[in-house]
């Protein structure tokens, strides 16, 4: 099976600009979530989308928004950018139920403002 | 408020040598468990997991972990370190409650340095 995919892979952007990142989960999972990572505050969850549903979500701005569209690809969108938005953008699928809750990952979008 | 805390930031250990990465949770039942390895640029990879059942989970790459109920730990071994095993290690944890399992907290992360 193929894995988490994230495109694109590398993006530079100005302030005040807005950005929509990309991500397909492994075949047959249902649940996509994102993280924020950068090396001041780490792993950061930003949302969870379960069945095109918004599941949970966590402490960011609205500026950071999400979908999930039927065939279970995910993007998130950051309206508005600002210098603090650069990071590594994570994703990653489960498949959820029948005991399977562990979370696979892509390699991410790295995001730089400028 | 759940935490997962990672009390080493960067160990270093000799090729050939054992390894023991700390894990501490802070949360209010016990937790989904995992331990994912991050090499340089790229994203996580899942090393082992633990749900229920026995305490001593087995992983890829010759990892094991222990859950010690309590002294709510998750620690992550290995008996024998290889010079490919640099890299970032992260322990994370998720809720069991139902509709909450997509949200991992991850701790700080420990930076493993392998001495040739």
């Amino acid at each position: 099976k193929a894995g988490v995919t994230q495109t694109p892979r590398y993006l530079i952007k100005t302030r005040g600009q807005q950005v929509t990142l990309s991500c397909s989960p492994i075949s047959g999972h249902r649940s996509v979530s994102w993280y924020q990572q950068t090396p001041g505050q780490g792993l950061q969850f930003l949302f969870e989308y379960f069945s095109e549903t918004q599941r949970n979500k966590g402490n960011f701005p609205g500026r950071f928004s999400g979908r999930q569209f039927s065939n279970s690809r995910s993007e998130m969108n950051v309206s508005t950018l600002e210098l603090g938005d650069s990071a590594l953008y994570l994703c990653a699928s489960s498949l959820v139920g029948q005991g399977n809750y562990e979370q696979y990952f892509g390699p991410g979008t790295r995001l730089t403002v400028t | 408020a759940q935490s997962v805390t990672q009390p080493d930031i960067h160990i270093t250990v000799s090729e050939g040598a054992s390894l023991e990465l700390r894990c501490n949770y802070s949360y209010g039942a016990t937790p989904y468990l995992f331990w994912y390895v991050q090499s340089p640029g790229q994203g996580l990879q899942l090393l082992l997991k633990y749900f229920s059942g026995d305490t001593l989970v087995q992983g890829i790459k010759g990892f094991e972990a222990e859950f010690k109920r309590s002294q709510s730990s998750f620690n992550l071994r290995k008996p024998s370190v290889h010079w490919s095993d640099a890299a970032e290690y992260f322990c994370a944890v998720v809720s069991p409650l139902s509709g909450n399992t997509g949200k991992l907290i991850f701790g700080q992360g420990t930076t493993l340095q392998v001495k040739p």
